[in-house]
């Protein structure tokens, strides 16, 4: 069954530093995502990407985050200048061409010391 | 904006059913998910229910929409310890997906 794939699986990095989390969606899908789950907090919508732009976000996605398809098969998140408070669980997501059904990747553990 | 609601924790007998309860604000919500996570992994979606469907079953899955109430459930027949898990409810809104907190399902042996 065909599967969205992320790495890392888990990441640890010291405050201030770039991050870049890497996805790979399901082959055919046009609808890209990235959410977050701080640990014992709810399922937040970050962003979404369709036909190589943003296409929604969320007030979480500030200037310090950006994404990016950079070739027809990765779709990237990455965190400018790393806090704290980025330490969380990050889920990319994909969806075929009427965006209904939504699926996830196993996510990227992210770890700000 | 879209507010979906869960209660935390739900503990059912190996065996017995479980229901996970699950409420939503916006009613012009077309398709409404579940999404199962287990320990340490991703979000699975689990199942699925079109707005003018009142009832999906899958197997041991039975989903249940009273839109009027904007009350949506899932019913696990003959639960096992691998049902053991964080249980999603998802609803389209203001953002592609809002999630509810989850319930976590505990099943004792």
């Amino acid at each position: 069954e065909p599967e969205v794939t992320q790495t890392p699986s888990h990441q640890v990095t010291q405050m201030g530093q770039e991050v870049i989390l890497r996805c790979v969606p399901i082959s055919n899908h046009l609808y890209f995502y990235w959410y977050r789950q701080i640990l014992g907090q709810k399922v937040e919508f970050l962003v979404s990407f369709y036909n190589n732009e943003i296409s929604e976000k969320s007030e979480i996605f500030d200037d310090q985050f950006s994404v990016e398809r950079p070739d027809g098969s990765n779709f990237t998140l990455k965190i400018r200048s790393t806090k704290l408070e980025d330490s969380a669980m990050y889920f990319c997501a994909s969806s075929g061409t009427n965006g209904n059904t939504i699926y996830f990747g196993e996510g990227s553990w992210l770890t700000v010391v | 904006g879209e507010d979906v609601e869960q209660s935390l924790f739900l503990s059912v007998r190996e065996g017995d059913s479980s229901v996970i309860n699950c409420t939503y604000t916006d009613s012009s919500s077309t398709y409404l998910y579940w999404y199962k996570q287990e320990p340490g992994a991703g979000l699975q979606l689990l199942t699925y229910i079109f707005s003018n469907m009142d009832m999906k079953q899958d197997q041991r899955l039975t989903v249940l929409l009273n839109k009027k109430d904007k009350h949506l459930s899932l019913r696990i027949a003959d639960t096992q310890t691998g049902d053991s898990a964080i249980y999603f409810c998802a609803v389209p809104g203001n953002t592609p997906l809002v999630f509810g907190k989850g319930t976590r399902l505990s099943v004792i042996a």
